[in-house]
């Protein structure tokens, strides 16, 4: 089967660096993602990086990618209580053998900052 | 640009009453558009997406149908809710190729069925 994988929760203090990890199953996947999901709202994307990268900066943000291991980080610098929220990893895989893709959510690492 | 617009944010039906969610995309032609439902807070759940107007491909047998009338318009509906439809209900479009660029999702809807 197809399962993005994540661990579920994360917890570390202001200031300091989250680091959110997640495997992705699909080899072909072109584009990974990251989406940030706040209390009681949709989903926003983060980030994404193209699959022919290692890396990509953001300001905060750092995704790292090893394509070998189909392992996908996030890295959040200086971590603040507003990034409290659930994080979800996601890989597009193809479908209907029509050129088309949909995207694979993982089931989110809730990230939570303690003052 | 494009946004999306997903209604109501909140509600609170009987079990057994009929449901309709409505979701609009703006700034963009042909979007896939796709229903997803989160439960407990956590993994995302799809639903049913559709590629054009009256394409509709459901993911998971259920209580629950889909309906796109229009390009922009997609639609969640339910004849009889039952107590397990509760959950938060994400609508989401992305270009035509598929998801090359990631989703856009809509704001969601809490639903609770009593």
């Amino acid at each position: 089967g197809e399962d993005v994988e994540q661990s579920l929760f994360l917890s570390v203090r202001e200031g300091d660096s989250s680091v959110i990890n997640c495997t992705y199953t699909d080899s072909s996947s072109t584009y990974l993602y990251w989406y940030k999901q706040e209390p009681g709202a949709g989903l926003q994307l983060l980030t994404y990086i193209f699959s022919n990268m290692d890396m990509k900066q953001d300001q905060r943000l750092t995704v790292l990618l090893n394509k070998k291991d189909k392992h996908l980080s996030l890295r959040i610098a200086d971590t603040q209580t507003g990034d409290s929220a659930i994080y979800f990893c996601a890989e597009n895989t193809a479908y209907s053998g029509a050129g088309s893709y949909q995207l694979t959510f993982g089931k989110g690492t809730k990230l939570s900052v303690i003052p | 640009s494009q946004t999306i617009h997903q209604w109501p944010a909140t509600l609170v039906q009987p079990v057994g009453s009929p449901l309709s969610l409505e979701c609009t995309v703006e700034g963009t032609s042909n979007p896939n558009l796709y229903w997803y439902r989160q439960a407990a807070g956590r993994g995302l759940q799809l639903l049913f997406y559709s590629v054009g107007i009256g394409q509709i491909s459901s993911e998971v047998p259920q209580n629950l149908s889909a309906s796109r009338p229009q390009d922009r318009q997609f639609i969640l509906s339910s004849k009889k809710l039952l107590l397990s439809d509760s959950g938060f209900y994400l609508c989401a479009w992305s270009d035509e190729t598929g998801a090359n660029y990631g989703y856009t999702f809509g704001s969601g809807t809490r639903l609770t069925v009593v």
